[in-house]
């Protein structure tokens, strides 16, 4: 009865590949975002989807690349990984009140 | 200037004490102001949140919040070692969608 999910929750890959994460939510939200977490324990949102539409990119280089292929889930791509994008990386979900978000467990990136 | 500010920590405090975390902001835009509670390699979760100045409680935990002064204050009482975490203060901005967080402060609550 997991609310947000997320695939892989671990992921260690050479600089230069490309990835994928998956996120899936069971709560019925119209709205997914995703976070990315630094070494600092920063959490900034990087996207925010509403209804399947693109509605926050938050100066994200384009090598990344989210696609909600239905209200219930949110992948995030990523092309030519940089040993910068080493991070963990947090789906969340909301509904109207978008004050309360469900976090996932986040995807533990590792780029060497 | 970062949006949020929170001290980092990390805060040691003895079980059963009063803890004070203290979280200022400067974007007037925020319609929300919120807690976040982040356990060590979890997602974050939502303790509380509120869009006034004044004070809301939740059993041991009560937010304080003045907006005049931009300034955010969680009080847990009776702390205990579960309340052992990073917690994270959080505004959402008016027409949703986008949350801007502070970097978080680590508490650590001794037994």
């Amino acid at each position: 009865d997991t609310a947000v999910s997320q695939t892989p929750k671990y992921l260690v890959t050479q600089m230069g590949n490309d990835k994928s994460i998956k996120c899936e939510q069971n709560l019925g939200h119209d709205t997914m975002y995703w976070y990315k977490q630094d070494s600092k324990k920063f959490l900034k949102i990087m996207f925010s989807y509403n209804n399947k539409e693109l509605i926050i990119n938050e100066t994200v280089p384009n090598r990344f690349s989210p696609k909600s292929p239905d209200k219930a889930h949110l992948n995030l791509h990523i092309n030519s990984l940089e040993l910068g994008d080493s991070a963990v990386y947090f789906c969340a979900s909301s509904q109207e009140r978008q004050e309360t978000q469900y976090f996932g467990p986040g995807t533990r990136l590792l780029v060497l | 200037q970062k949006e949020v500010e929170q001290d980092p920590g990390p805060l040691s405090v003895p079980e059963g004490a009063i803890v004070s975390l203290n979280c200022t902001y400067s974007n007037s835009a925020f319609q929300y102001l919120m807690w976040y509670r982040q356990y060590s390699r979890k997602g974050p979760e939502l303790l509380m949140y509120t869009y006034s100045s004044g004070n809301k409680e939740d059993g041991r935990f009560t937010a304080q919040v003045d907006k005049s002064s931009k300034y955010i204050s969680l009080f847990i009482r009776d702390s205990q070692p579960s309340d052992s975490a990073t917690y994270l203060c959080a505004g959402l901005l008016a027409g949703g969608f986008k949350t801007i967080f502070g970097a978080g402060t680590r508490l650590f609550v001794k037994a």
